[in-house]
């Protein structure tokens, strides 16, 4: 069964300072990944998806990731984080012979200090 | 932009009551989903739903839960008897068709308190 792991549990960084979060699954064939955000109070939503092509995938408010396939990773980055990009983020993995199901890792809390 | 809702927000039962909660996905979509998260843990899939029946579902979707579309819009997940355990966020997704490289788009979810 597919597994996602994200290491960092709680990241606290200060405005400006550049953000990347772990992600890593367990499943040796063809997956779909995605960054999911949940800003306080609010639902899921979709930061960024890569189904194929060009590993570096931009999403919106400037983060991005990079599925890198030998190491099973799909990290997210962004060279600058605001205060506003305080929330907890989600990495999913869909397996592709696993149906429309979307495997979660544990979430990363971020805080960013202004 | 059309949005996942789910009613109510925060629902409180008894041990052994039943509850559905509902959902109403955008409007085009195709596929629909239920999640749960049980706080400190992780989301966890317990089923998706396809032109009019279950597709996918996981060990956690037992007997004591169903979903249903009742009509063009609402989509339900309703728990029979419901336990202690059965105390999670709940959320409903959606998405615009059948094949799995499409994106699931979330609710807010439902806060699901059994005492």
């Amino acid at each position: 069964a597919q597994s996602v792991s994200q290491h960092n549990h709680h990241v606290i960084l200060s405005e400006a300072a550049s953000l990347e979060l772990g992600c890593n699954y367990s499943y040796g064939g063809t997956v779909n990944l995605f960054w999911y955000v949940q800003y306080p109070g609010q639902h899921l939503q979709l930061l960024l998806k890569y189904f194929s092509g060009d590993p570096l995938v931009k999403g919106i408010k400037g983060f991005e990731a990079e599925f890198i396939k030998s190491k099973f990773s799909f990290n997210l980055r962004k060279p600058s984080v605001q205060w506003s990009d305080t929330a907890e983020y989600f990495c999913a993995v869909n397996a592709n012979n696993a149906g429309n199901m979307l495997t979660f890792g544990g979430g990363t809390r971020l805080m960013v200090k202004p | 932009e059309p949005e996942v809702t789910q009613t109510p927000s925060h629902q409180v039962t008894q041990m052994g009551q039943e509850v559905i909660l509902r959902c109403v996905p955008i409007s085009n979509h195709l596929y629909f989903y239920w999640y749960r998260q049980i706080l400190g843990q992780k989301v966890e899939f317990l089923v998706s739903f396809y032109n009019n029946e279950i597709s996918e579902k996981s060990e956690i979707f037992d007997d004591q839960f169903s979903v249903e579309r009742p009509d063009g819009s609402n989509f339900t997940l309703k728990i029979r008897s419901t336990k202690l355990e059965d105390s999670a966020m709940y959320f409903c997704a959606s998405t615009s068709t059948a094949g799995d490289t499409d994106t699931q788009y979330f609710g807010p979810g439902t806060r699901l308190t059994v005492l």
